[in-house]
């Protein structure tokens, strides 16, 4: 098993360039997630989803979307990147919400100029 | 809102116990956990414990859960250098996340 893959490993976006970060997985999990994680303020949770084709919104949903077309793929997308999105993100997935087992993604650091 | 926290910075002696606290304000968690992350990686799960649970051991980590004052503890026994990451913990209602702790041990 890959576990759970994150493309790009690295990205520079300027102001009001549009985006979509990657996440699959292979473990035939329901749940899957995104978070950001800025200095001194631990992961916060973006927009998680239950299974294809349910999504909600996490603590700070505001700038990204998602949607969940396979149990495989939970892509991000950035519609116009601002610098204040500037984060490292992890995608995560579990058995099912609150499992006690999550796991992560080598996660993506983006830069917003 | 809902909140979990913890220090910041631990350092500690190659071979001593470590003491990572943290502190929670949802009380119907079901599980809490402890995540690792080394430089550059991802979290790893490290441990967790049921909140029916008082405390839990594996190996060198002892986990200690007090839903009164709604602590959770990480101690780590015989700290060693390859320990130094930073420590998360977490509650599974909302999933959040505490801001982390960065251990050091000095040889």
């Amino acid at each position: 098993n890959a576990g759970v893959t994150q493309t790009p490993k690295f990205q520079v976006l300027k102001t009001g360039q549009s985006m979509t970060l990657q996440c699959a997985q292979d473990m035939n999990h329901e749940y899957m997630s995104w978070y950001r994680q800025d200095p001194g303020m631990g992961l916060r949770l973006i927009h998680y989803s239950v299974g294809a084709g349910i999504t909600d919104q996490g603590e700070v949903p505001n700038g990204y979307n998602v949607s969940r077309s396979t149990t495989e793929d939970f892509p991000l997308r950035l519609l116009s990147a601002a610098p204040s999105q500037t984060s490292v993100y992890f995608c995560a997935s579990s058995y099912s919400p609150g499992s006690y087992e999550q796991y992560f993604g080598p996660g993506t650091r983006l830069t917003v100029t | 809102g809902e909140d979990v926290e913890q220090s910041l910075f631990l350092s500690v002696r190659e071979g001593d116990s470590s003491v990572i606290n943290c502190t929670y304000t949802d009380s119907s968690s079901t599980y809490l956990y402890w995540y690792k992350q080394e430089p550059g990686a991802g979290l790893q799960l490290l441990t967790y414990i049921f909140s029916n649970m008082d405390m839990k051991q594996d190996q060198r980590l002892t986990v200690l859960l007090n839903k009164k004052d709604k602590h959770l503890s990480l101690r780590i026994a015989d700290t060693q250098t390859g320990d130094s990451a930073i420590y998360f913990c977490a509650e599974s209602m909302k999933m959040r996340f505490g801001a982390g702790t960065r251990l050091t041990v000095k040889p």
